[in-house]
C-alpha cells in the first residue's frame, strides 16, 4: 500500500536554528513527491515538486532534496514567520489516468524568536 | 490571477439536510481534485474530476456523495444527509496538466448539528 510517513510531528525552533524535516515514502513507481506549507485555517500552499532521486529545489530559507526513499525540506536560519504545518505528498505512477496525491500527516513547526 | 475559489468558507448543516460545496478552478485548469481533512489526520482525496467526467472516485464515500464538473461552471461536492461524522474541512485543487502541481483553494469548514 503507498504510504508517506513525516517526522518530527512537531518541532520547535529558536529563530536561526536551522534544521530538517522528514519525508518517507513507500510508493508503487513515484511520479512526483510534493511538499506543501498549510498555515492554520488556511488550505496547504504549494511549495516544491520533486520528481527523481538526486534532485534538488530552492526557495528562500527552505531546501528540498530527494533520495529514492525519502524526501528532506531543509530549513536554514528559520524566522518565526516559517512557523506552519509542513505537508509532504507523493503521486503515484499508476498505470491508469489518476493524479491523486498521498498525504503524510505533516510536521508542526514552530520557530520562537 | 485568481487562484482557487471554494465557496462557502464555513457552512453550518443540521443532521440529514444536505451540503454543496463549490469550487472554481484556476483560470486554465482544467482538472480538479477534492480532498477532505479531519481533524487531527490528513489529507484524503476523494474524487479527481475533469470537464463533464470523474476520473478517479476511488476515495469517495459509496452513499451520499456525488461530484461533478459540468461544462459550465463550478465543480461541486454534494453530500446528502449529513451525519455528524462528515464535519470536516473540504479542500478543492487544480492543476493544468497532469503531471503539474495542484494549488488549493482556501476551503470549505462543514459543521454537522
Amino acid at each position: 500500500e503507498d504510504q508517506v510517513t513525516q517526522s518530527p510531528e512537531a518541532l520547535r525552533l529558536q529563530e536561526g536554528e536551522s534544521s530538517s524535516l522528514n519525508c518517507s515514502y513507500t510508493v508503487s513507481g513515484l511520479r512526483g513527491l510534493f511538499w506543501y506549507r498549510q498555515d492554520p485555517g488556511k488550505g496547504p500552499e504549494f511549495l516544491f515538486t520533486l520528481y527523481s532521486a538526486g534532485e534538488e529545489k530552492e526557495k528562500e530559507r527552505l531546501k528540498a532534496t530527494l533520495t529514492k526513499k525519502e524526501s528532506f525540506l531543509h530549513i536554514t536560519a528559520p524566522k518565526p514567520e516559517d512557523s506552519a504545518t509542513y505537508l509532504c505528498a507523493v503521486q503515484a505512477a499508476y498505470g491508469g489516468a489518476t493524479n491523486k496525491l498521498i498525504f503524510g500527516t505533516g510536521t508542526l513547526l514552530a520557530v520562537q524568536p | 490571477n485568481a487562484g482557487v475559489m471554494q465557496n462557502p468558507r464555513h457552512l453550518v448543516r443540521r443532521r440529514g439536510q444536505e451540503a454543496r460545496l463549490r469550487c472554481s478552478p484556476m483560470k486554465g485548469h482544467s482538472h480538479v481534485y477534492w480532498y477532505r481533512q479531519l481533524p487531527e489526520e490528513g489529507l484524503k482525496f476523494m474524487v479527481y474530476l475533469q470537464k463533464e467526467n470523474i476520473i478517479d472516485e476511488s476515495g469517495m464515500p459509496k452513499e451520499r456523495f456525488s461530484a461533478e464538473f459540468p461544462k459550465e461552471g463550478p465543480s461541486i461536492l454534494r453530500i446528502q444527509q449529513v451525519v455528524r461524522g462528515d464535519s470536516a474541512a473540504y479542500f478543492c485543487a487544480s492543476s493544468r496538466n497532469t503531471n503539474t502541481e495542484a494549488f488549493f483553494g482556501q476551503g470549505t469548514r462543514l459543521t454537522v448539528v
